[in-house]
């Protein structure tokens, strides 16, 4: 069975601070996405990783695919109070189609 | 709009009733997807078709529930007798058949079983 775990699953922080979320696996991923999602909406997705080593840029945001492609990270600069929302990352498994998803982490930025 | 629909975005029933939700993809999209979230976790991947095919179904998706894209456009997901334990997000996706890992989710659909 694969598996992501996020870690933190919640995290309140000040406006201005920096954070990183992190999913890791035992598990090789074909590709890995990170989505946001707002409550009583469906998850909007961010960036796809594909490349062992790949960092990809978003603003603010920077994610970064494992080497060995089991594991990312999402770090955000400077939060923002609009940067609140549930964070998700999901792997798709041997290119299968399904993807996996990490429980999540849920972030609070405080003005 | 031409992003992921679904209806209705929310439906409350009474245990033991059925129930049917819509979902209607990016149109140029040949897959579809199921997801089922519940608070706090991420959502959980219950079944997929590429254009009418139904390639593969999650054991979480009992005999009480079951999915058609008749056409290769719109899914129904339907749930038969429903129990407590079905009260959940439903949501849908669809991505290109050559990029199956950029998937774009609908709004979902809220169940509540009373």
């Amino acid at each position: 069975t694969q598996l992501l775990e996020q870690s933190p699953q919640f995290l309140s922080i000040q406006e201005g601070e920096n954070l990183t979320v992190y999913c890791n696996s035992s598990s090789v991923f074909s590709s890995l996405q990170w989505y946001r999602q707002e409550p009583g909406e469906g998850p909007v997705l961010l960036v796809t990783v594909v490349t062992g080593g790949e960092v990809k840029k978003l603003k603010r945001l920077t994610f970064q695919f494992g080497d060995a492609r089991k594991d990312s990270s999402l770090h955000i600069t400077a939060a923002q109070p609009g940067d609140t929302g549930l964070y998700l990352c999901a792997g798709e498994y041997n290119q299968g189609g399904k993807l996996i998803f990490g429980q999540g982490t849920e972030l609070s930025v405080k003005p | 709009d031409t992003g992921v629909s679904q209806n209705p975005r929310h439906k409350i029933t009474k245990r033991g009733q059925n129930v049917t939700f819509r979902c209607d993809p990016i149109s140029e999209h040949n897959r579809l997807y199921w997801y089922r979230q519940t608070l706090g976790q991420g959502p959980e991947f219950l079944t997929y078709f590429q254009n009418e095919a139904q390639l593969e179904k999650s054991r979480l998706l009992s005999d009480r529930f079951s999915a058609e894209r008749p056409k290769g456009s719109f899914s129904t997901l339907e749930i038969q007798r429903t129990e407590q334990g079905d009260s959940a997000m439903y949501l849908c996706a669809s991505s290109p058949s050559g990029n199956t890992d950029t998937q774009y989710f609908g709004p979902g659909t809220r169940l509540t079983v009373l």
